[in-house]
């Protein structure tokens, strides 16, 4: 059975401390690892897709990183509006059904 | 700016009453899922359509639960009898392709079942 592990719960920066959430996963013939954004009261937003390991994406202050175990998201410089649950999820195997995270609950603070 | 349009956004019903909850995917979309959210359990996968033939309810309930695509603007998902246990947010998501890809959420139905 697919599995996506994300850690920490719940982090807590100030503004412009970096940091990185993981995302582990065991799942049989990954197809794509996601990241998504979720605000209070609405639904996950579509940040990255990364396909094999060592592929990376950016956006803005995000950077996402894929190993053969793992994805990290690198938040560099944080600022308050970037506070929100990230949530990662893979699709793997033959279909088409996406395993989500739990999420990382990111609290950037002024 | 597209988007997948969900109705009610909050519902409270009492037990054992039939909730139904609608979703109008992005114009062009082929792919639809409906996905529920509690503290305890993350996303969870109910049901997926493809071409709005369903291809996978295997997250429902099947004796409450029922999935449906009337046509290619409208999805359902009906609970009856509706049940405490339900109470959760529930997603609608749409996207292209065979269903491994970049998924557009709805901002969901938040319901309550007292």
């Amino acid at each position: 059975e697919d599995q996506v592990t994300q850690s920490p719960e719940a982090l807590r920066l100030q503004e412009g401390e970096s940091s990185s959430l993981n995302c582990s996963y065991t799942v049989s013939g990954l197809r794509g690892l996601f990241w998504y954004r979720q605000d209070p009261g609405k639904g996950p937003e579509f940040l990255f897709t990364l396909y094999s390991a060592g592929e990376e994406k950016e956006k803005e202050r995000l950077k996402a990183t894929l190993t053969k175990k793992e994805s990290f998201l690198h938040i560099t410089a944080p600022k308050p509006e970037d506070s929100a649950t990230y949530l990662c999820a893979c699709g793997g195997g033959s279909n088409y059904k996406l395993t989500f995270g739990k999420g990382t609950l990111l609290t950037v603070n002024p | 700016d597209a988007r997948v349009t969900q109705t009610p956004r909050h519902k409270v019903t009492e037990m054992g009453q039939e909730v139904t909850m609608r979703c109008q995917p992005i114009l062009g979309h082929n792919t639809v899922f409906w996905y529920r959210q509690t503290m305890m359990q993350g996303l969870e996968l109910l049901a997926y359509f493809r071409n709005r033939a369903p291809l996978d309810d295997s997250g429902m309930p099947k004796d409450r639960f029922s999935a449906e695509m009337p046509d290619a603007t409208l999805a359902t998902l009906k609970i009856q009898p509706s049940e405490p246990r339900d109470s959760a947010v529930y997603f609608c998501a749409s996207g292209s392709g065979t269903g491994v890809e970049k998924l557009f959420f709805g901002s969901g139905t938040q319901l309550s079942v007292l």
